[in-house]
């Protein structure tokens, strides 16, 4: 059974620039969630989409934003980056959050 | 809103003993779920156990078994028989009510030969 697969693995953009991170679930899971992951700020809940609606949704500026695809693919997207959004951001999905969540590696997002 | 501490930002372990990760949590929930995950090097969030709420029994898989005080608050993991592929942060996490899961701050865990 595939993981989760999260793509690029790494990532160097330029301050103001906009990326598009991508992340495919375990088949058959329906919930996909993305998290930032700071040395200084742990690990930072962005959103979580369930069947292509956006279910829950953390406290991140607008320039974070994200979709489902009906094939339970997800998509996040950064605009106008700023040299605070280097960091590891991890996706995660699951049938449902009580059996835990499944992480994907990461795309380290490098912004200078 | 529901918040969950690990108060112990690095900890060690000899080979071979026994080390106890402290986690607690804030919820005025009756039903929910914690689990401990661990971070390698490699980065992957990797699930090591995982406690039902209302089941007073605590979790246990292989080397890796729990603590789990609901009174309290607290869900500890304790590691038997360290070795050196357990060196990696750990995290403790809460789930409910479908909402986003939360997660401590982590522990950084080391393992000397």
């Amino acid at each position: 059974k595939a993981g989760v697969t999260q793509t690029p693995r790494y990532l160097i953009k330029t301050r103001g620039q906009q990326v598009t991170l991508s992340c495919s679930p375990i088949s058959g899971h329906r919930s996909v969630s993305w998290y930032q992951q700071t040395p200084g700020q742990g690990l930072q809940f962005l959103f979580e989409y369930f069947s292509e609606t956006q279910r829950n949704k953390g406290n991140f500026p607008g320039r974070f934003s994200g979709r489902q695809f009906s094939n339970s693919r997800s998509e996040m997207n950064v605009s106008t980056l700023e040299l605070g959004d280097s960091a590891l951001y991890l996706c995660a999905s699951s049938s449902s959050g009580v059996y835990g969540y499944t992480f994907g590696s990461g795309t380290r997002l490098t912004v200078v | 809103a529901q918040t969950v501490t690990q108060s112990q930002p690095e900890m060690s372990v000899q080979e071979a003993e026994t080390v106890t990760l402290s986690c607690t949590y804030d919820t005025s929930e009756s039903d929910y779920y914690l689990f401990w995950y661990k971070q390698p090097p490699s980065r992957q969030m990797i699930l090591v156990i995982r406690q039902e709420a209302y089941k007073q029994q605590n979790a246990t898989e292989n080397r890796f078994s729990v603590n789990f005080q609901k009174a309290a608050k607290s869900f500890s993991l304790k590691i038997s028989d360290s070795q050196l592929g357990d060196a990696a942060m750990y995290f403790c996490a809460y789930f409910a009510n479908n909402n986003d899961m939360r997660f401590g701050a982590g522990t950084r865990l080391t393992v000397k030969p």
